[in-house]
């Protein structure tokens, strides 16, 4: 069955740092991909999307994401993070083949500090 | 549009009772899905359903069905609450889009504590 893993459950950071997500996804066909972030008490919202063409796909709020077919990975990026940025974020993929059902990682944790 | 709007927003049940989640979206949506959010474990699915009165099961379908009488709306029952379903319950949906399936969106989340 296909799974989709985050590297980090949790990631303190200050405030204008740089923040790189780690997203693997073990399947070998072709799949969408999305992050999703979940702010503090409120419902999931998507960032950005990937479904075909430039790999690198720019998102809300600053965040772009790279798709590396070869890794299958979907890493998130933010050059420079800010405390509004903390929240847990989801990396999840969806497999047409697979019903089009979509599966989640476990989510990370960012924590921005002042 | 109001998106999706799931009720209740929090729900304390005692072991072995009963109770529904509903979950309505205004978006002319085809695909539904409850999901259950669990610390570390993400969101996983429980049921999803392609259209009115078709529905199939998720990763984690034990202890719950599902309903889906119209395009619209999507309940998740429990029968017979377990201190294991102690959860947040997330409803999705989303619509086709050149054949395959576009970002879901989600509902703000039924917060459930089974003692």
């Amino acid at each position: 069955a296909q799974s989709v893993s985050q590297h980090n459950h949790h990631v303190i950071l200050s405030e204008a740092a740089s923040l790189e997500l780690g997203c693997n996804y073990s399947y070998g066909g072709t799949v969408n991909l999305f992050w999703y972030v979940q702010y503090p008490g409120q419902h999931l919202q998507l960032l950005l999307k990937y479904f075909s063409g430039d790999p690198l796909v720019k998102g809300i709020k600053g965040f772009e994401a790279e798709f590396i077919k070869s890794k299958f990975s979907f890493n998130l990026r933010k050059p420079s993070v800010q405390w509004s940025d903390t929240a847990e974020y989801f990396c999840a993929a969806l497999i047409k083949a697979a019903g089009n059902k979509l599966t989640f990682g476990g989510g990370t944790r960012v924590l921005v500090k002042p | 549009n109001a998106g999706v709007t799931q009720t209740p927003k929090f729900q304390v049940l005692k072991t072995g009772q009963s109770m529904t989640l509903q979950c309505a979206q205004d978006m002319n949506h085809e695909y539904m899905s409850w999901y259950r959010q669990d610390p570390g474990m993400g969101l996983r699915l429980i049921h999803y359903s392609v259209g009115a009165g078709i529905t199939d099961q998720g990763e984690v379908p034990n202890g719950y069905n599902v309903s889906r009488l119209n395009k619209r709306e999507f309940s998740l029952r429990l029968e017979s609450a377990a201190p294991s379903q102690t959860s947040v319950y997330f409803c999705a949906s989303s619509g086709p889009i050149a054949g395959s399936y576009n970002e879901q969106f989600f509902g703000p989340g039924t917060r459930l504590t089974v003692l």
